[in-house]
């Protein structure tokens, strides 16, 4: 299996500042996920990290909002730029090993 | 591309009760299934994953998939109320990795 953890927990920022989020897995892992969950609702993928490359973002995501990084195969964080109200979310970083997949236990932003 | 639904949006039975769960997709190709509980916003806790048509238990907890009908069902042996959460299905995009959500059925648990 695979251990995800993400820092922070929970964050609360002013809009128009810009905040980062961590995930790392307690062992090396091809490709790591990024999801976003709006209260009550249902989680959307963002994008998809591999070590050494871009990240490739799904449509509504782009790249000048949440850069990605995945500098190693333990460890990505997602930046949300520019953090809006309508950022407020849960976000959960993601990844598999075989045909099973982990989740981490998300980070909560609240955007002011 | 895969579509994902949920039904029903939500649902409440008495304690003891089968509760069941349904989940509908769109792409027949897909081979990885999850059904996930979520309490109150909180994390994601993987209850049954399923890979091939048939029927996976897990506790009380049973999963049926149907590929060709496009449908898998959760079923929730005697439930108690600290089962009272969100039930989530995903269902892989294709045999990928990546994985689409449904919208969640609310469970409510009466004791």
């Amino acid at each position: 299996s695979v251990l995800l953890y993400q820092k922070p927990n929970r964050d609360i920022c002013q809009s128009g500042t810009s905040l980062k989020i961590q995930c790392v897995a307690d062992s090396q892992v091809v490709s790591m996920f990024w999801y976003q969950q709006f209260q009550e609702q249902s989680l959307m993928l963002m994008a998809t990290a591999n070590e050494g490359s871009e990240a490739t973002y799904e449509s509504g995501f782009t790249k000048d909002k949440f850069p990605i990084s995945r500098p190693n195969l333990t460890f990505s964080t997602l930046t949300v730029n520019n953090a809006r109200p309508g950022d407020s979310s849960i976000y959960f970083c993601s990844s598999h090993r075989g045909r099973e997949q982990y989740f981490g236990p998300g980070t909560r932003l609240t955007v002011l | 591309q895969q579509k994902v639904q949920q039904s029903p949006e939500s649902l409440t039975v008495s304690e003891g009760a089968m509760a069941s769960l349904n989940c509908t997709f769109s792409d027949g190709t897909s081979n990885n299934f999850r059904w996930y509980r979520q309490h109150s916003a909180k994390g994601l806790e993987v209850l049954v994953s399923i890979f091939s048509d048939g029927e996976k238990e897990e506790g009380r907890f049973t999963a049926h998939l149907n590929r060709a009908n496009l449908h898998v069902s959760l079923h929730i042996r005697e439930p108690q109320p600290s089962d009272s959460a969100v039930y989530l299905c995903a269902v892989s995009i294709g045999g990928g990795y990546k994985v689409v959500f449904g919208s969640g059925t609310r469970l409510l648990v009466s004791p």
